[in-house]
């Protein structure tokens, strides 16, 4: 089946620093990927969905200046968390889409999640 | 208002036994998918059941089944014979058609503990 790799999987970062979030899809390629958030025990939260070779949309809420969301390759998204706080600490996880998956399942594939701790 | 619900936070089921999951949905689109996907405490989604809104038959994977009552708006994941490694998060989610971007919306969760 088709495989989405996230990195990393942990990150702690300090206060105000930037960290950034690779998505790659690996054996398809993803036109649209889409990037969710999750807090504890709580469900996903879809921030933004990015296609590639053009401008993400955001979500209500979201802010793009903050989570700078790139895709420029049809394998590769990244989504990086500018001058991070302590607020900002969440489960990140993407999931994509890509022009080869049979359009009878149309599921979507996961990446593993990164778990982003601000201190 | 919320467009899939998960009416249960927390489900305990005895090993080999089988267990009902519930979600209902709420959409003015005639045309939906409804997915199950499976979160262990590792983090990652885990895809386990679709559903189309025209498919005629309940969907079934496995010891997973989908319980799809169009009518009344529901589609419950029915899990048979029960294993410890089915001790995870559970989340229903619905694409709709509109809009090109096929986003998925998930409800809540429902924790499903499996006891020896």
């Amino acid at each position: 089946g088709a495989v989405v790799s996230q990195h990393p999987s942990w990150v702690i970062c300090k206060s105000g620093t930037s960290v950034k979030i690779e998505c790659r899809s690996l054996d398809f390629q993803a036109t649209t990927m889409f990037w969710y958030r999750q807090f504890p025990k709580q469900s996903l939260m879809l921030m933004a969905t990015s296609n590639e070779g053009s401008k993400a949309t955001y979500e209500q809420g979201v802010e793009k200046d903050k989570f700078l969301i790139n895709h420029a390759s049809l394998t590769l998204s990244t989504l990086t968390v500018t001058s991070a706080h302590p607020e900002d600490s969440s489960f990140y996880i993407c999931s994509a889409r890509g022009r080869s998956l049979i359009a009878t399942n149309e599921k979507l594939f996961f990446g593993s999640g990164t778990q982003l701790s601000v201190l | 208002a919320q467009k899939i619900t998960q009416t249960q936070p927390g489900m305990f089921v005895q090993e080999k036994e089988a267990v009902t999951l519930d979600c209902t949905y709420d959409t003015s689109d005639p045309s939906y998918g409804l997915f199950w996907y499976k979160q262990p405490s590792s983090g990652e989604m885990i895809f386990l059941i679709y559903q189309g809104s025209y498919d005629q038959q309940n969907a079934t994977e496995g010891r997973y089944s989908l319980n799809f009552q169009k009518a009344r708006k529901s589609a419950n994941l029915v899990i048979s014979a029960s294993q410890l490694g089915d001790s995870a998060m559970y989340f229903c989610a619905m694409r709709e058609r509109g809009g090109s971007n096929y986003k998925l919306t998930f409800g809540k969760g429902t924790l499903l503990t499996v006891n020896p």
